[in-house]
């Protein structure tokens, strides 16, 4: 069973804060990890990506990424209200043919002014 | 920016009816998903595709689901016989590459009453 799993939040910082979001997965074949951002009623949004060891910078996104732990995870920098949203974490697993994704549950995310 | 569309956006079908989604993929995309997310849970593979056919397809996409991709640029989901449990939110997905992070439509809310 490939599980994916994420606080379901709500998480709420304020204005200008940094927001840190975390992902753990069970499949230790797990090769590349995507964060994505979903509004309320609305389809997932790619954020970033990471497949290597370490921390991936774009913008004020940072993904920081531990595969010894099966850890994963999304730091916000300088939030914005704008970044309310529910955060999706999700995995391809090694050997997944051509692409399928496992999502978690996601996190809410609430930036508050 | 490319993007993937999909219609209707909402349909209301009765059990047992048949329904078919529509999905444009972003056209130079050639890899093709469908995922679905039922209310409050995770977002759920169903089917992947390439090169005119299937890939791989979850517990989920039994007999009663196909797919298809019937000229260069169309790729539907049909639900033979609708069941109250597929009420959901349907989203088409295109990726370049198939292991590249992938593009959502705005989904297909289907309701069945």
């Amino acid at each position: 069973q490939k599980e994916v799993e994420q606080n379901s939040g709500p998480l709420s910082v304020p204005e200008g804060a940094i927001a840190s979001l975390n992902c753990t997965y069970s499949d230790r074949g797990s090769q590349s990890f995507f964060w994505y951002r979903q509004y309320s009623g609305k389809s997932p949004e790619l954020i970033m990506f990471i497949y290597s060891n370490g921390d991936k910078e774009d913008g004020r996104f940072t993904a920081q990424l531990n595969k010894a732990s099966q850890y994963v995870s999304l730091l916000i920098r300088d939030s914005q209200p704008s970044d309310s949203a529910t955060y999706l974490c999700a995995v391809r697993v090694g050997g997944s043919t051509l692409g399928r994704l496992y999502f978690g549950r996601g996190t809410q995310l609430t930036v508050w002014p | 920016e490319p993007e993937v569309t999909q219609t209707p956006s909402h349909q209301v079908t009765q059990m047992g009816q048949e329904v078919i989604l529509r999905c444009v993929p972003i056209s130079n995309h050639l890899y093709f998903y469908w995922y679905r997310q039922i209310l409050g849970q995770k977002v759920e593979f169903l089917v992947s595709f390439y090169n005119n056919e299937i890939s791989e397809k979850s517990e989920i996409f039994d007999d009663q689901f196909s797919v298809e991709r019937p000229d260069g640029s169309n790729f539907t989901l049909k639900i033979r016989s609708t069941k109250l449990e597929d009420s959901a939110m349907y989203f088409c997905a295109s990726s370049l590459t198939g292991q590249d992070g992938y593009t959502f439509g705005s989904g297909t809310r289907l309701t069945v009453v």
